[in-house]
């Protein structure tokens, strides 16, 4: 299934580096959001877009900056990581937000920050 | 409160078992829900949405009661392929907050 293909698969940084996650949807979906998920603990929703509009902001440390530059593609920009950031970053995408929208996941990027 | 509540497990059947999970939601506001299921190192998949009325999609069976607050997954016939965790997402209509739980593991053992 090739619906929503995320950018690297994998990926391990120091404190100090910069990094972008990508993510893109073949879906022709107008939302896209990005998630983190670490052990035992549920998705946490980081960020929404919505026809490029950020539309959800849930209180995510100012070293995770999102891009929308359209409504196919969405970047999780990374700097000065901590190693408490290590997690599965998971992006998703969905039609809208009506009722019974189903939301369609990427494969994840698993980071870890040494 | 958490907003949406599962039982970790992991709940051990053996093959051919019935198995049933609840999830609790706390917003009486939550209009839309779901299962979704997650094999391990991968991503959530869409298993089955969850109408008012109650749903079946092959062995799968999924229940909503709005009065009690909780969604429920009957899984028949379990298969070894069926091991996995799955997730109970609840959502409010018109919102994009999908609010996860921490997912309930199921092992279907031979």
């Amino acid at each position: 299934e090739t619906g929503v293909t995320q950018t690297p698969r994998h990926l391990v940084m120091g404190m100090t580096n910069k990094k972008s996650l990508k993510c893109e949807q073949h879906l022709g979906h107008n939302a896209m959001y990005w998630y983190k998920q670490s052990a035992k603990k549920p998705l946490e929703l980081m960020f929404v877009y919505s026809l490029e509009e950020r539309v959800e902001n849930n209180s995510v440390p100012s070293r995770f900056s999102p891009e929308c530059p359209n409504s196919s593609h969405l970047f999780l920009h990374l700097h000065t990581l901590q190693p408490e950031d290590s997690a599965l970053y998971l992006c998703a995408s969905s039609q809208g937000a009506g009722k019974q929208e189903t939301q369609y996941f990427g494969p994840g990027t698993r980071l870890l920050v040494l | 409160r958490k907003e949406v509540e599962q039982d970790p497990g992991p709940f051990n059947v053996p093959e051919g078992a019935t198995v049933a999970f609840n999830c609790t939601y706390s917003n009486s506001a939550s209009q839309s829900f779901f299962w979704y299921r997650q094999d391990c190192r991968k991503e959530p998949k869409l298993l089955m949405s969850v109408y008012s009325s109650g749903n079946e999609d092959g062995r799968f069976t999924a229940q909503l009661n709005r009065a009690s607050q909780y969604i429920s997954l009957l899984i028949r016939d379990s298969k070894l392929s069926d091991s996995a965790t799955y997730l109970c997402v609840v959502t409010t209509s018109g919102t994009y907050k999908y609010i996860f739980g921490t997912g309930t593991r199921l092992k279907v053992l031979a």
